[in-house]
């Protein structure tokens, strides 16, 4: 069955304002997370990544938290910009492959 | 910056006719993947591969499936005779490392008919 799942399909939100994307997973020996963000017609671009001995990561205008004791990962995107309009898909590596989510679609409006 | 390349970028093929994807992986990467999306849906992993050998390969990689390394820079995924649920988008990705950043390529589009 699928270990990784995110909660919302769609996010519509103002230019300028912060997203917050969301992903349960169910795996608890699950320890690297991935974030890919991808734009139409493109493959998965890496975003940023997490291991499970964190809890926070920063990245350009990105955060990614884990919450392990719950299984949730979040990924926040600061001061939204129309580029950011995407299919964000959460992801674990286990055993050096992906597992993908389903993917949330946010679309900034201006 | 060095990218992963795949062609053809969209594959028209006919119903039992084999097919080859062909993917360019980072120069440098030792770890070859092939995934594919099906339109409207997540990206699944197909097979990794390593030391010229696969690595991991999920239920979808059935024996219709190859894959192959025949020289030292292009990394090939073959379908011996597509069916229709074959289309899909199918990205080939490499890696350094078995936990490092897993790099796409834009993809080749398949269409069987």
């Amino acid at each position: 069955g699928e270990s990784v799942g995110l909660h919302l399909p769609t996010l519509s939100v103002q230019e300028g304002d912060n997203s917050i994307i969301n992903c349960a997973y169910s795996n608890s020996a699950s320890d690297y997370f991935i974030w890919y963000k991808q734009e139409s017609g493109k493959g998965p671009q890496f975003i940023i990544d997490i291991r499970s001995n964190m809890d926070k990561r920063q990245g350009q205008r990105v955060t990614v938290l884990l919450n392990k004791t719950v299984k949730h990962l979040s990924l926040q995107i600061a001061a939204t910009q129309p580029g950011d309009s995407a299919v964000y898909f959460c992801a674990e590596n286990i055993n050096y492959k992906l597992s993908f989510g389903a993917g949330t679609t946010v679309t900034v409006r201006a | 910056e060095p990218e992963v390349t795949q062609t053809p970028s969209h594959q028209v093929t006919q119903m039992g006719q084999e097919v080859i994807l062909r993917c360019v992986p980072i120069s440098n990467h030792l770890y070859f993947y092939w995934y594919r999306q099906i339109l409207g849906q997540k990206v699944e992993f197909l097979v990794s591969f390593y030391n010229n050998e696969i690595s991991e390969k999920s239920e979808i990689f059935d024996d219709q499936f190859s894959v192959e390394r025949p020289d030292g820079s292009n990394f090939t995924l073959k379908i011996r005779s597509t069916k229709l649920e074959d289309s899909a988008m199918y990205f080939c990705a490499s890696s350094s490392g078995g936990l490092d950043e897993q790099y796409f390529g834009p993809g080749t589009r398949l269409t069987v008919t």
